[in-house]
């Protein structure tokens, strides 16, 4: 079964907007990473938190992690159309040999 | 040279055809995956292998027969696949096997339909 919800499931915004999506999970976690998927292609990994940190930036794109209430977000700032993608966070289990995808977030930005 | 390549893009087989897909690395990463992606759903872990042995297998059906010749190569062999079968199959390599260290480089998939 899937470790990670993702919300919302799918977001429009306008080019130059900043836009944010969630990820929720179950149980314990080593880290949490984030990849973006063009339509029908291969995922793309993006930013890797792990346990112990509580926020990561890496160009435009900011993820924070609260392990108390067990999410993340992922913020990417001054969107561009070539962000429109699917994004999915995924999580790897505190042992170590699990390791789940989100529901994912499909994100249109529009020009 | 950081690229997963997988072969072929678009596969369409008979339920009774026997069919490969092949994924192909040379960054020297330790371990491949094979994942099962469905329309609008998340990519879904099949088998990982790490220093070329099979160390995943999530409770995969024997039609799905996974092999790894050499470190660079890992392939799907497909045999009696049913329709619900069809779906992006990605291929990703890392370069640690302990899935806490790696982040994964996925190839581009091949696009499976079964008749």
């Amino acid at each position: 079964s899937q470790q990670g919800e993702e919300d919302p499931q799918a977001l429009s915004i306008q080019e130059g907007e900043n836009a944010t999506m969630n990820c929720s999970y179950k149980t314990s976690i080593n880290n949490l990473q984030w990849y973006r998927q063009n339509s029908g292609r291969g995922l793309v990994h993006l930013i890797l938190i792990r346990s112990n940190e509580r926020e990561k930036h890496s160009g435009r794109l900011r993820v924070t992690l609260d392990t108390s209430k067990k999410s993340s977000s992922l913020l990417i700032t001054a969107s561009r159309a070539a962000d429109t993608a699917s994004y999915f966070c995924a999580t790897v289990s505190n042992t170590g040999n699990q390791f789940y995808f989100g529901t994912g977030t499909s994100l249109t930005v529009i020009p | 040279d950081t690229e997963v390549t997988q072969t072929p893009k678009h596969l369409v087989m008979g339920m009774t055809n026997k069919k490969s897909l092949k994924c192909e690395q040379h960054m020297g990463h330790r371990a491949m995956y094979w994942y099962k992606q469905k329309a609008k759903k998340p990519p879904e872990l099949m088998f990982v292998y790490s220093y070329e042995k099979l160390s995943i297998n999530e409770s995969v059906p024997s039609r799905f027969s996974p092999e790894c010749p050499n470190s660079s190569l890992l392939n799907l062999h497909l045999h009696a696949l049913q329709p619900e079968d069809s779906a992006l199959y990605l291929c990703a390599s890392s370069q640690d096997p302990l899935l806490a260290k790696n982040i994964q480089y996925f190839g581009a998939g091949t696009r499976l339909s079964v008749l």
